[in-house]
């Protein structure tokens, strides 16, 4: 059970490149979102999903999309990488996103450098 | 708007302390609060999960309580070990449609 797949694992882009990063989950899970950690900001939410083809803005959504056309599959695009954009982004799912017993289970992280 | 606090930043003990990581949370209806841990260049861990319903949840050394009314979450490590170092954070869960919110963490070291 691979759980949840971040890839690539590191990254460096060029200001104005786009690129996607990729998220996979086997576990079933109906909710998933993308999280950028900072340091001194904690992580912030920029992307969550509900189920296959819901999609909803977090906190900081500006620059990146997504879309959710598989339960699986979670893809997070940056469009124009801006060095604002450096940072590391975490992919997280869980169960279903109402039920008071199901956990978040995170992947390892893709860390991206935008120069 | 919920607001997660975690006090403090960092915590230094020696190898065996029991120790107590706080967390508090400014609206108390909540539906769930996670303690998580996260290593160097790793991802988040869950550690245990604590429903509205309930007071305590333990797994092994580690005990979370929630209080709350009082806006507030413990994480208790009994008899410390260094491989305990590391960074935790609590998040809560506010409604059914609402994401996690998270604290910034404590900074844990267990010094052998």
């Amino acid at each position: 059970n691979a759980g949840v797949t971040q890839t690539p694992k590191f990254q460096v882009l060029k200001t104005g490149q786009s690129m996607t990063l990729q998220c996979a989950q086997d576990m079933n899970h109906e909710y998933m979102s993308w999280y950028r950690q900072d340091p001194g900001m904690g992580l912030r939410l920029i992307h969550y999903s509900v189920g296959a083809g819901i999609t909803d803005q977090g906190e900081v959504p500006n620059g990146y999309n997504v879309s959710r056309s598989t339960t699986e599959d979670f893809p997070l695009r940056l469009l124009s990488a801006a060095p604002s954009q450096t940072s590391v982004y975490f992919c997280a799912s869980s169960l279903q996103q109402g039920w008071t017993d199901s956990p978040l289970h995170f992947g390892n992280g893709t860390r991206l450098t935008v120069t | 708007k919920q607001e997660v606090t975690q006090i403090p930043a960092a915590l230094s003990v020696p190898e065996g302390e029991n120790l107590v990581l706080n967390c508090s949370f400014t609206d108390s209806a909540i539906y769930n609060l996670q303690w998580f841990r996260q290593d160097p260049g790793k991802g988040l861990t869950s550690l245990l999960l604590i429903q509205s319903s309930q007071r305590e949840q333990t797994s092994g050394r580690l005990n979370a309580s929630l209080d709350k009314s009082s806006g507030r979450s413990t994480l208790y490590i009994a008899a410390s070990q260094p491989g305990d170092s590391a960074t935790y954070l609590c998040a809560v869960h506010n409604s059914g449609n609402t994401p996690l919110v998270f604290g910034k963490g404590t900074r844990l070291s267990v010094i052998a």
